[in-house]
């Protein structure tokens, strides 16, 4: 079993629909997360960071469920903009790699 | 600022080559990463450093050295080029040792071929 799982995906999905996507991760000492998103042919950029209450950033919703051990990103309102690759990503604090990144699901918003 | 700056951006090199990619940061971040990503997989963390004249091995460091001799650079050696280096690699630095609510800042990728 993968540590950090993503649909591939890809999602597609109409302009000004609401989409979500989970993400689960398989060690219960890992700490931190985060959504991270990937332009085609760029660098990765934080989107935001999931916090054990959940957290929101506009249209973006993040949320945490540490008993199933997975982590979702909502999107509200979905933009044409939005289209990416989006990546999960778990912060272990045993282990001296950090960080330990999803493959990532692709979004595609449609007109 | 110019934030991380990786060159170059594209490369190909011939089987049993040699070659540095080039890693700069300018926010005197302590810590900088080395990262290679694969298509439909996630990133995969090649060295690491924690400062400067202080390295030390990811997940996947077979066929790579660095160095940090500043805090600035971060360079990357290939030695030895095989098929299975064809990937994109991305610097990224961070202020904190682990990424914090900031999170990690990337460079732009270098696109590597062997052939």
């Amino acid at each position: 079993r993968k540590e950090v799982e993503q649909d591939p995906g890809p999602f597609n999905v109409p302009e000004g629909a609401t989409v979500a996507f989970n993400c689960t991760y398989s060690n219960s000492a890992s700490q931190s997360f985060f959504w991270y998103r990937q332009d085609c042919r760029k660098e990765p950029k934080l989107l935001m960071s999931v916090y054990s209450s959940g957290n929101e950033d506009g249209r973006f919703t993040a949320q945490l469920n540490r008993a199933s051990q997975y982590i979702s990103l909502l999107i509200r309102d979905s933009k044409l903009s939005d289209s990416a690759t989006y990546l999960c990503v778990v912060n272990i604090m045993d282990s001296n790699y950090q960080l330990i990144w999803g493959a990532g699901t692709k979004l595609i918003i449609k007109p | 600022n110019a934030g991380v700056t990786q060159t170059p951006k594209f490369r190909i090199l011939k089987i049993g080559q040699s070659m540095t990619l080039q890693c700069t940061q300018d926010m005197n971040h302590n810590y900088m990463y080395w990262y290679r990503q694969d298509p439909g997989m996630g990133l995969k963390l090649i060295y690491y450093s924690v400062g400067a004249g202080i390295t030390d091995k990811g997940e996947v460091p077979n066929g790579y050295n660095v160095s940090r001799s500043t805090t600035e650079d971060f360079p990357l050696r290939l030695e030895l080029a095989a098929p299975s280096q064809t990937s994109v690699y991305f610097c990224a630095s961070s202020y904190s040792n682990g990424p914090g609510s900031e999170g990690y800042t990337f460079g732009s990728g270098t696109r590597l071929t062997v052939v």
